[in-house]
């Protein structure tokens, strides 16, 4: 079945730790996008990539770092100088914007990876 | 910066009534808006997509309408069931490629 996988479904990790979210995706889609939800909250932008080898900050991207060397993965690393890391993650994926009469521009998510610091 | 409001963190209404649920927003104009649906420790699904020209869509028992002179989008849900108890979220784009989402609005239908 298409869709898209991220693993692991929940982390541990000590303080000063860096550690990568795997995000895989068979949909074909260009365009990759990594999201963080904190409790009772809406998803935060923090990295996308709309094609092979480029990739752009979101609204959050300090404290982490993204690669897209293959079309279908866009690994997340969060690294130490995050100062708060404790959250749900969640990639998608997207044939493109909705520009283009007919497409919805949907977000296709993964199930998330919940990142807990100890 | 942009700025998203959903009308209520929590909406509980009774089976078989309308759920009516809103999305604001500030400054620039979207050139579309969706709505998603996420239950409890699971990503957000794709429900609807509205463009700024266009004013209503439906589908099913889902309706969304769009008014940019109000800069508000309004999702209603008829003839409710229990099943459809989850976290509502909307989603702009203002640049492309770029989705902006709101809180969320949680909603519970009691049977």
């Amino acid at each position: 079945d298409g869709g898209i996988t991220q693993s692991p479904k929940y982390l541990f990790r000590k303080e000063g730790q860096n550690v990568t979210l795997s995000c895989e995706q068979n949909l074909n889609h260009d365009a990759m996008y990594w999201y963080r939800q904190d409790p009772g909250q809406g998803l935060r932008l923090i990295y996308y990539s709309q094609i092979v080898n480029d990739f752009q900050k979101g609204d959050i991207a300090e404290g982490y770092s993204v690669s897209r060397e293959k079309k279908e993965s866009f690994p997340l690393t969060v690294t130490s100088a995050q100062k708060n890391p404790t959250a749900f993650y969640l990639c998608a994926s997207s044939i493109a914007g909705a520009g283009a009469r007919g497409n919805t521009g949907e977000l296709f998510f993964g199930e998330g990876s919940r990142l807990t610091v100890l | 910066s942009q700025k998203i409001e959903q009308n209520s963190e929590a909406l509980n209404i009774q089976e078989g009534k309308t759920a009516t649920l809103t999305c604001n927003y500030t400054n620039y104009s979207p050139a579309y808006l969706q709505w998603y649906r996420q239950d409890p420790g699971r990503g957000p699904v794709f429900l609807l997509l509205i463009r700024e020209n266009e004013k209503e869509k439906r589908k099913e028992r889902l309706k969304v309408t769009f008014d940019t002179t109000l800069k508000q989008s309004l999702f209603h849900i008829t003839a409710s069931q229990p099943a459809d108890s989850a976290t509502y979220l909307c989603a702009l784009e203002f640049n492309a490629g770029k989705s902006t989402f709101g809180d969320g609005t949680t909603l519970t239908v009691k049977p």
